[in-house]
C-alpha cells in the first residue's frame, strides 16, 4: 500500500519570506513523487515530481522539492512566497509499476501580505 | 497548451437517477483515469482505463460506476442510481504513459450534487 502524510493542514507565511510545505510518503520501493497546486474551485495543476536522479527537483512558478530517501520526505519549497502562491498544495506519491496515484489530504497554504 | 476538458462544470441529480460525466483527455494521451475529492478534501483515485479496459480501480469504484471511451475521444464515468455520498468533484486526467513518473494531467472538474 502507498500513502502521503501531509502533517500541516494550513501554512501561514509572510509575503518575501521562504515556504516549506511538509510531505513524507510510504511505499514499497522506490517512489515517483508529485506536488500539485489547487485553486479555489480549479482542477489540479502540476508543479513538479521526483523520478530519480537528483533530489533538488524544479517546477514552475520558483517552486522546489527536495528527496530525501532516508527521511521518505518530499517537502516542497520556494525561496521567496507571493501572495499569489496562496492556494492547497497536494503531495502525491506513485509506487513503481503501478497506475494508481495516491494523494495526500492537501495543506492550505497562506501568504500574507 | 493541450488540456483536459470535462463536462458538465456543474451537475445538481436527484438520488437514485443515473449520471453520465464526460471527459476529453488531452489528445496523445493512452491512460485514463477518474479522480474525486469531497468538499475539497483528500483526492480519491477511482479508476484507470488503458486500452479500452480498466487497468487499476479503487475500492470506491463499485457496481454503482462505470467508464467508457465511446469514441475515439471521449472518456466517460456513469454512476447509476447516485447517493447522497457520491456528491463531490470528479476529475478527469490523462497521462501519455500509465506505470512510471508520467505526469498525470487533470481537468477543471465536474462538481456533483446529489439532492
Amino acid at each position: 500500500a502507498q500513502s502521503v502524510a501531509q502533517p500541516e493542514d494550513q501554512v501561514n507565511v509572510a509575503e518575501g519570506n521562504p515556504l516549506t510545505v511538509k510531505c513524507t510518503y510510504s511505499v514499497s520501493g522506490n517512489p515517483y513523487l508529485f506536488w500539485y497546486v489547487q485553486y479555489p474551485n480549479r482542477g489540479l495543476q502540476f508543479l513538479l515530481k521526483y523520478i530519480t536522479g537528483d533530489n533538488l527537483v524544479k517546477g514552475s512558478y520558483g517552486f522546489e522539492a527536495e528527496f530525501n530517501k532516508s527521511q521518505t520526505s518530499f517537502h516542497l519549497k520556494k525561496p521567496s512566497a507571493l501572495v499569489s502562491d496562496s492556494a492547497l498544495y497536494f503531495c502525491a506519491v506513485r509506487a513503481r509499476g503501478y497506475q494508481k496515484v495516491t494523494f495526500g489530504t492537501g495543506t492550505k497554504l497562506q501568504v500574507i501580505p | 497548451e493541450p488540456e483536459v476538458t470535462q463536462t458538465p462544470s456543474h451537475q445538481v441529480t436527484q438520488m437514485g437517477q443515473e449520471v453520465i460525466l464526460r471527459c476529453v483527455p488531452i489528445s496523445n494521451h493512452l491512460y485514463f483515469y477518474w479522480y474525486r475529492q469531497i468538499l475539497g478534501q483528500k483526492v480519491e483515485f477511482l479508476v484507470s482505463f488503458y486500452n479500452n479496459e480498466i487497468s487499476e480501480k479503487s475500492e470506491i469504484f463499485d457496481d454503482q460506476f462505470s467508464v467508457e471511451r465511446p469514441d475515439g475521444s471521449n472518456f466517460t464515468l456513469k454512476i447509476r442510481s447516485t447517493k447522497l455520498e457520491d456528491s463531490a468533484m470528479y476529475f478527469c486526467a490523462s497521462s501519455e504513459e500509465g506505470p512510471g513518473g508520467n505526469t498525470i494531467y487533470f481537468g477543471e472538474g465536474s462538481w456533483l450534487t446529489v439532492v
